[in-house]
C-alpha cells in the first residue's frame, strides 16, 4: 500500500543540525512532488517545504529558508530534509506528504525537539 | 497568501450541520484543500480543488467556494467527525494553512 515513513527525529541543541528522512513505498516515487509539513506541540499545521518529482525545483517557507535543504534520491525512494542552525521554534512533529491533488498521503510523523 | 479560518472552535451535537470558513488574502482560484486531523494522528485529506471529495471520504462532507471565500460543510455530524479541520491553499508557493478549527461535542 502507499506509505511514507519519516525518521531521524530526536532531541538536538539549538544551533546544531539534523537530517530527517522520508522513505516511500507502494507508489512510483519519482513521479510525485513531496512536501514537508510540521506541527509544533498544541499548534496548527505549518507548511515547510516541497520538492518537485525530479528534484529540480524546491520551495521553502520563509521561516526555514537558508537553514533547511530538501533533496531526494529517486533511486532509493527517499527524501531528505537537512536542517541546520536549529532553533527552539523548530520543535515540532515533521510530516512528509505526497502531492496528488493536494496532500493525499501522509506519514506518521517524526518528532524533533530543539532544546538545550 | 494568508488563510483566515473561522471559527477557531465549534461546539456541535451529533446530527448537526456545521460550516467552517476559510478566506484567502488574495484569489487562489479553486486551489484549496480541507484536512481532518485527530489527536496524535497525521492529517487526512477530505476535499481538494475546493469541492472535490477525496476517495473514501463520506458524502456528508462537502466543500464550496472559489477566489477568496471557501466553506467546508459537514451534514449530520457523526461521533467520528469530532476533530480538528484545516484549510490549505496550494495556488502559489509557499503553501499556507488556516489556523484550524477544533470541532467539539456540545
Amino acid at each position: 500500500q502507499v506509505q511514507l515513513v519519516e525518521s531521524g527525529g530526536g532531541v538536538v541543541q539549538p544551533g546544531r543540525s539534523l537530517r530527517l528522512t522520508c522513505a516511500a513505498s507502494g507508489f512510483t516515487f519519482s513521479t510525485y512532488d513531496i512536501h514537508w509539513v510540521r506541527q509544533a506541540p498544541g499548534r496548527g499545521l505549518e507548511w515547510v517545504a516541497a520538492i518537485s518529482s525530479d528534484g529540480k525545483n524546491v520551495h521553502y517557507a520563509d521561516s526555514v529558508k537558508g537553514r533547511f535543504t530538501l533533496s531526494r534520491d529517486n533511486s532509493k525512494n527517499t527524501l531528505y530534509l537537512q536542517m541546520n542552525s536549529l532553533r527552539k521554534e523548530d520543535t515540532a512533529v515533521y510530516y512528509c506528504a505526497k502531492d496528488y491533488y493536494a496532500l493525499d498521503t501522509w506519514g506518521q510523523g517524526t518528532l524533533l525537539t530543539v532544546s538545550s | 497568501i494568508q488563510m483566515a479560518q473561522s471559527p477557531s472552535t465549534l461546539s456541535a451535537s451529533v446530527g448537526d450541520r456545521v460550516t467552517i470558513t476559510c478566506r484567502a488574502s488574495q484569489s487562489i482560484s479553486s486551489w484549496l484543500a480541507w484536512y481532518q486531523q485527530k489527536p496524535g494522528k497525521a492529517p487526512k485529506l477530505l476535499i481538494y480543488k475546493a469541492s472535490t471529495l477525496q476517495s473514501g471520504v463520506p458524502s456528508r462532507f462537502s466543500g464550496s467556494g472559489s477566489g477568496t471565500e471557501f466553506t467546508l460543510t459537514i451534514n449530520s455530524l457523526q461521533p467520528d467527525d469530532f476533530a480538528a479541520y484545516y484549510c490549505q491553499q496550494y495556488h502559489i508557493y509557499p503553501d499556507t494553512f488556516g489556523q484550524g478549527t477544533k470541532l467539539e461535542i456540545k
